[in-house]
């Protein structure tokens, strides 16, 4: 099926680090969506983003619809400890009935 | 937001079995999905479960092998059929369409199987 092209695909950073991951797509999306899974946990719906240009940030992230409605990045400042995790873009195109398009995932390792 | 809850956790099937894995939502929703995830991978969409009708299945997945019922706007259950080796996975609910997000959605915690 469809696939978000997402990257990068993993990184390591040291803690206090800021941290940006990207996502992008060959068509037009309406909603963009970013989650954070855990090990053995399911994803958790960090952002959501519903209008082409808009910005939005919870606590330390920040996420972006891109103006052509292709592509979405977020970025995470001040890294910590627990924001290790694998990252997931997901996206909504026109048309699809609501079913997610996903992205690979970023694997963020921090060091401490 | 909506909190979801999946029962069991986790379970370690012999081949040849069934296992049915229940979600709960703890508030009334329009769309309810199940997902598979193999380790390291991305999520897969398995089906979307509709309330009061036959469930829309993703291509390559079949209602015999993964049977789901949506008897109301809070519960579904997934039913990993005459399982083999190749069915272990994560295997994921979530509830979409809220009011007011209606593209968003939510996921439980998983379910972990393991077939052998």
């Amino acid at each position: 099926g469809q696939q978000l092209n997402q990257s990068p695909q993993s990184m390591f950073i040291q803690e206090g680090e800021d941290v940006s991951m990207n996502c992008t797509s060959s068509s037009i999306f309406n909603t963009w969506l970013w989650y954070k899974q855990d090990p053995g946990e399911g994803p958790v719906l960090l952002i959501a983003l519903y209008k082409a240009g808009e910005l939005t940030s919870n606590g330390r992230l920040t996420a972006q619809f891109g103006i052509t409605r292709k592509d979405s990045f977020l970025n995470i400042s001040a890294s910590i400890p627990s924001d290790v995790g694998i990252y997931f873009c997901a996206g909504v195109n026109a048309g699809n009935n609501r079913k997610l398009i996903w992205g690979l995932g970023t694997s963020l390792a921090v060091n401490p | 937001s909506a909190v979801i809850s999946q029962k069991p956790s986790r379970d370690i099937c012999q081949r040849g079995t069934s296992l049915t894995i229940q979600c709960q939502v703890d508030s009334q929703v329009t769309m309810m999905f199940w997902y598979r995830q193999q380790p390291g991978q991305s999520l897969t969409l398995i089906a979307t479960a509709n309330q009061g009708s036959e469930a829309t299945y993703e291509s390559g997945f079949v209602i015999d092998k993964f049977p789901i019922s949506r008897p109301n706007l809070t519960f579904s259950t997934l039913t990993v059929s005459n399982m083999s080796p190749e069915d272990s996975s994560i295997y994921l609910c979530s509830a979409g369409a809220l009011a007011g997000s209606t593209d968003t959605q939510y996921f439980g915690p998983g379910t972990r199987l393991t077939v052998l």
